[in-house]
């Protein structure tokens, strides 16, 4: 079955600009998961949606970044104002948190967008 | 808190030598533990995981690796390398559901660059 996808896969933007990701998960999964990964800090957990409840931010690292899940599937992650540091491949995961499965508690990650901010 | 430390952030075998990729973590309470490998330019793929069953967990591609609580680790093994088997690979932890352990994301250990020598 198709996996988790996102878009674009690449994105260059100049500094200050404000940017938009976009992850579709696998059909059904209903907890879904942004993270980046940078040259410098490795993958960090930024934030994490579980069906109708309250997104957990805590990996958020600052307020220009933020993010939103419409009717429990597609997920935007939007970041204003960008700046250099922003510059990473951020990834989109989602995981099927119902009945046991292979995939139960393991994430499966899309391909990643590309950020580069100039 | 929990957190995973990767030794070693490049690591060489020959082809059809053991892989040994080593992983230690640090949770208050037992965690889930995963393995992930990601192939250049594509997203991440989950190798394994651990998930307070058998303590020896087998993969795919051949891969296994062994949760030793008296030495919290989690050490990722393939008895003979592959060519294909370069890439980079994470382990990481988090928490088990409903044991208070904060956000549900994954930590991620900084990785570890696997080079397959002919």
């Amino acid at each position: 079955g198709a996996g988790v996808s996102q878009s674009p896969s690449n994105k260059v933007t100049e500094k200050g600009k404000d940017v938009e990701l976009r992850c579709d998960p696998i059909s059904g999964h209903t907890a879904l998961y942004w993270y980046r990964q940078s040259l410098g800090q490795g993958l960090e957990f930024l934030i994490y949606f579980q069906g109708n409840s309250a997104p957990d931010k805590s990996g958020l690292p600052s307020d220009r970044f933020s993010a939103e899940r419409t009717g429990g599937s597609v997920s935007t992650l939007t970041i204003q104002r960008t700046q250099q540091e922003d510059s990473a491949v951020y990834l989109c995961a989602s995981r099927d948190s119902g009945t046991p499965s292979v995939g139960r508690f393991g994430q499966f990650f899309g391909p990643g967008t590309r950020l580069t901010v100039l | 808190a929990q957190s995973v430390t990767q030794l070693g952030s490049h690591v060489s075998v020959s082809e059809g030598a053991l892989v040994l990729l080593r992983c230690n973590y640090s949770s208050s309470v037992p965690p889930y533990l995963f393995w992930y490998v990601q192939y250049p330019n594509q997203g991440l793929q989950l190798l394994l995981k651990y998930t307070s069953a058998a303590t020896l967990v087998k993969g795919i591609n051949g891969f296994e690796a062994e949760f030793k609580k008296s030495e919290t680790s989690f050490h990722l093994t393939k008895p003979s390398a592959h060519m294909s088997d370069a890439a980079e690979y994470f382990c990481a932890v988090k928490p088990p559901p409903r044991s208070g352990g904060g956000a549900d994301g994954l930590t991620f250990g900084k990785g570890t660059h696997l080079i397959i020598q002919p």
